[in-house]
């Protein structure tokens, strides 16, 4: 199985800052890797595909990076509804696998 | 307005058996793979079963393998879960969800259900 392994596990940041999220698979999955984001009770939502794939309607400070093994999502100037969790997914082989979430929070 | 919306959770004792449904609306359901991916309380997600676009072809998590069976009813536009011998670690919340194609082989989950929430107990 592939692992994903996302750091950190939770930051802190200010509105208008520039955050990172980074996800790093235990093999190499090649651009079949995917971002959601996740608001508390809610259901999860597509931002990234592809590793950086802009999925329609999702706001451009949203951008996403990398192949094989590494990747990073990158929100630049986060809103107040950018709080959330946010988890990666590889779609690259069978079992399916998430990264085990980065909660970001406000400062 | 396109979505899915999942229905069946409940409260079920331990080695019980419950059918999750799903309804989708507003897309082409039959040119869809669809995907049950569920999320334990406070805990992270993780996916549970693909089905294609005919039913042909099934791949579920191992660790329900044997125990649960994704089905698709195309004329219904709904998407099943049949689960059995449940056990305490199935307790989850679980989101019925449309797979999008990007350039083939990359997919995606692109559209998600509310959820529904099955909690196994005694």
């Amino acid at each position: 199985d592939i692992q994903m392994t996302q750091s950190p596990s939770s930051l802190s940041a200010s509105v208008g800052d520039r955050v990172t999220i980074t996800c790093r698979a235990s093999q190499s999955v090649r651009s079949y890797l995917n971002w959601y984001q996740q608001r508390p009770g809610k259901a999860p939502k597509l931002l990234i595909h592809s590793a950086s794939s802009l999925q329609s309607g999702v706001p451009s400070r949203f951008s996403g990076s990398g192949s094989g093994t590494d990747f990073t999502l990158t929100i630049n100037s986060p809103q107040p509804e950018d709080f959330a969790t946010y988890y990666c997914q590889q779609s690259h082989s069978f079992p399916i696998t998430f990264g085990q979430g980065t909660r970001l929070e406000i400062k | 307005e396109v979505q899915l919306e999942e229905s069946g959770g409940g409260l079920v004792q331990p080695g019980g058996s419950l059918t999750l449904s799903c309804a989708a609306s507003g897309f082409t359901f039959n040119s869809h793979w669809m995907s049950w991916v569920r999320q334990a309380p406070g805990k992270g997600l993780e996916w549970v079963a693909n089905i294609n676009e005919d039913g042909s072809g099934k791949h579920p998590v191992d660790s329900v393998r044997g125990r649960f069976t994704i089905s698709r009813d195309n004329a219904k536009n709904s998407l099943y879960l049949q689960m059995s011998s449940l056990r305490a670690e199935d307790t989850a919340v679980y989101y019925c969800t449309r797979i999008d194609w990007a350039v083939a082989p990359a997919w995606h989950f692109a559209l998600w259900g509310r959820g529904t929430l099955v909690t196994v107990s005694s």
